[in-house]
């Protein structure tokens, strides 16, 4: 039972495009919504987040929207550069205190921004 | 800081062996916790713990075993190597929430194990 889907494996962008990867989630309690991004062999790290009381969220280049209604969200990369070509992980959490944090992720998109 | 750091970096097993990843954060965080990443898939996760002396099982348990003696320290023993435990191996930490509050996760550079 996947939670949290990103249904596009990759993306391919053309420099100083916009990028935008979606997320989708079924889970009513999911009340927090990250992305993260991951270049090979590192470990994943925080890119931008999004709390259930708000639909958008901006933080430089990087925008996530969410629509609670769809139960999705979108990461909105605006311009996008080479630098930004990784895998994108959409995450999701309650953000009550029992769930000490615990995330589940979506599948990953490996986007690609060519020059 | 170094953060959350990670070894070994890599290692190849034979079925049947048992080994240890180590992971070490030094940001005097209370949570911590262990996610594999099977190609094309997400982070699923294994075990975490709040603090030192309390852990509980993830999402995909079976095959191992952590324990937590330290805030510093969260290893995980993989007892009975198979190669359904070919992965990448991420250690995570973060500060402890409190209601309403999301802390995000810091992760470790991942440890890739190859099970033969």
């Amino acid at each position: 039972d996947q939670q949290v889907k990103q249904n596009s494996p990759s993306l391919s962008v053309q420099e100083g495009r916009i990028s935008i990867l979606n997320c989708d989630y079924t889970n009513s309690m999911f009340d927090y919504f990250l992305w993260y991004k991951k270049y090979p062999a590192e470990g994943p790290t925080f890119l931008i987040s999004i709390s259930s009381i708000k639909d958008k969220n901006e933080d430089g280049r990087f925008t996530v929207f969410l629509n609670k209604s769809a139960k999705h969200l979108s990461l909105h990369i605006v311009p996008s550069q080479p630098g930004d070509s990784a895998v994108y992980f959409c995450a999701a959490s309650h953000a009550g205190g029992t769930s000490y944090g615990k995330l589940t992720f979506g599948q990953g998109t490996i986007l690609t921004v060519h020059p | 800081n170094a953060g959350v750091t990670q070894t070994p970096k890599f290692r190849i097993l034979k079925i049947g062996q048992s080994m240890t990843l180590q992971c070490t954060q030094d940001m005097n965080h209370n949570y911590m916790y262990w996610y594999r990443q099977d190609p094309g898939m997400g982070l699923k996760l294994i075990y975490y713990s709040v603090g030192a002396g309390i852990t509980d099982k993830g999402e995909v348990p079976n095959g191992y075993n952590v324990s937590r003696s330290t805030t510093e320290d969260f290893p995980l023993r993989l007892e009975l190597a198979a190669p359904s435990q070919t992965s990448v191996y991420f250690c995570a930490s973060s500060p402890r929430g409190v209601a309403g509050i999301y802390n995000e996760q810091f992760f470790g550079p991942g440890t890739r194990l190859t099970v033969l």
